[in-house]
């Protein structure tokens, strides 16, 4: 069964501070993976996109890693702001379809 | 910058009614999709439209539910005869591509079946 999990489920971290978050997906046959922010009570925003053969992608302070064969991903962020107060979904497509297959999401609070 | 719009923001209703939730996607994107997300739980995908038909739907999307482009800038989701459990956030989506191009969401609406 095509799945996402991420982790944490939450994470608080103080303003200024880096994070990491992780996604691991069973999704097959793999077409792309996207990290999206949400939020609370708003539609998701993309943030970063990755195909199969792409490692790494950077969108200002939210870098994304992708390593397909252990079917992994992470995104860090960097220099938080009270702004990145939100919920991180991995997202992830398979070959030859446009459905989005969402994970949980991680709910990440910066605290001044 | 174009961004997706969505009304009403937030429908009340009563079970068994027929509800359209109402989209304007953003106006040079082709591709069109639904997703909803019910409280505390994971968005997930109901249906993809292209070149006025349905090119994928989930099992969520059953005979209940039906999508329409009426005009060049209107996209709708109706539910026919709402059930309790079609209480969520209902959100709209629309890209300029497949595959691994980006779908822009709109803000929502939320549905509240009593």
């Amino acid at each position: 069964k095509n799945q996402v999990e991420q982790s944490p489920q939450s994470l608080i971290i103080l303003e200024g501070k880096n994070c990491t978050l992780q996604c691991n997906y069973t999704v097959s046959p793999f077409s792309n993976l996207r990290w999206y922010k949400q939020d609370t009570g708003r539609g998701p925003v993309s943030l970063t996109i990755m195909t199969f053969s792409e490692n790494t992608k950077s969108n200002g302070r939210y870098t994304a890693t992708l390593d397909a064969d252990t079917k992994q991903s992470s995104l860090h962020i960097t220099a938080s702001q009270l702004s990145d107060s939100a919920s991180y979904i991995c997202v992830v497509t398979a070959y030859n379809t446009d459905k989005l297959i969402f994970g949980t999401g991680t709910r990440l609070q910066v605290f001044p | 910058e174009p961004e997706v719009t969505q009304t009403p923001s937030h429908q009340v209703t009563q079970m068994g009614q027929e509800v359209i939730l109402r989209c304007v996607p953003i106006s040079n994107h082709l591709y069109f999709y639904w997703y909803r997300q019910i409280l505390g739980q994971k968005v997930e995908f109901l249906v993809s439209f292209y070149n006025n038909e349905i090119s994928e739907k989930s099992e969520i999307f059953d005979d209940q539910f039906s999508v329409e482009r009426p005009d060049g800038s209107n996209f709708t989701l109706k539910i026919r005869s709402t059930k309790l459990e079609d209480s969520a956030m209902y959100f709209c989506a629309s890209s300029e591509a497949a595959g691994t191009a980006y779908q822009f969401f709109g803000p929502g609406t939320r549905l509240t079946v009593l």
